[in-house]
């Protein structure tokens, strides 16, 4: 069964400073996976996501994520923090059921950035 | 503009008492889903929909219930059965190819008194 750790449920980073946030996954197949931003009391918005092709991933905001099969990791950066990306980051694999696909997500990080 | 509506944005309801949470989409897409979201637990999967007149229960659907009518509405009913309704509800939609992404509505923020 596919299943997403994120390790760290907070992080906090200075403004200026690199942002980086772990997951890791597991699945049984080649995985789709993505990352999605979500801010206090609202929906959530797809950062970036990986599917076939090139393993480094640049999405919006100035976020990338590379796919390392051999450490079944997908983990997000951004080189400089800015105060707005303080949100709540949550990373997700596709998985599949009664011959449709769903998503699993990890519990979430939250990041800080310290003016 | 395309995209999905949650309403309301806030909601309360006294205990016993059963409560529907209202989903639109106006992207066409097929697949619809709603998530429970409590905090550090992530979003979980409640009950998913591929096409119109069928859906699926996800990981945590006691307690709950949900239609799908027509293409852009999935609404969802929690019902006296669940025993800690209070929550914030995620609806979502998607092409529903494992690739696809699901777009999110802004969500409905349930607290039964």
């Amino acid at each position: 069964a596919q299943s997403v750790t994120q390790l760290g449920s907070h992080v906090s980073v200075s403004e200026g400073a690199l942002v980086l946030l772990r997951c890791n996954y597991s699945s049984s197949v080649p995985p789709y996976l993505f990352w999605y931003v979500q801010y206090p009391n609202q929906g959530l918005q797809l950062l970036l996501k990986y599917t076939t092709g090139a393993t480094l991933v640049k999405g919006i905001n100035g976020f990338e994520a590379e796919f390392k099969k051999s450490e079944t990791s997908f983990h997000l950066t951004k080189p400089s923090a800015h105060m707005s990306d303080a949100a709540e980051y949550f990373c997700a694999v596709t998985r599949s059921g009664a011959g449709s696909y769903q998503l699993t997500f990890g519990k979430g990080t939250k990041l800080s950035v310290i003016p | 503009d395309g995209g999905i509506t949650q309403s309301p944005k806030y909601l309360f309801r006294k205990e016993g008492q059963n409560v529907t949470l209202s989903c639109e989409q106006n992207l066409n897409h097929d697949a619809m889903y709603w998530y429970r979201q409590d905090p550090g637990q992530g979003l979980r999967l409640i009950y998913y929909s591929q096409i119109v007149n069928d859906f699926q229960k996800g990981d945590i659907a006691e307690g709950y219930s949900v239609s799908r009518e027509k293409k852009e509405s999935f609404p969802l009913t929690v019902t006296s059965a669940q025993k800690n309704p209070t929550a914030f509800y995620l609806c979502a939609s998607s092409l529903g190819d494992p690739y696809n992404e699901q777009f999110f509505g802004p969500g409905t923020r349930l607290t039964v008194l």
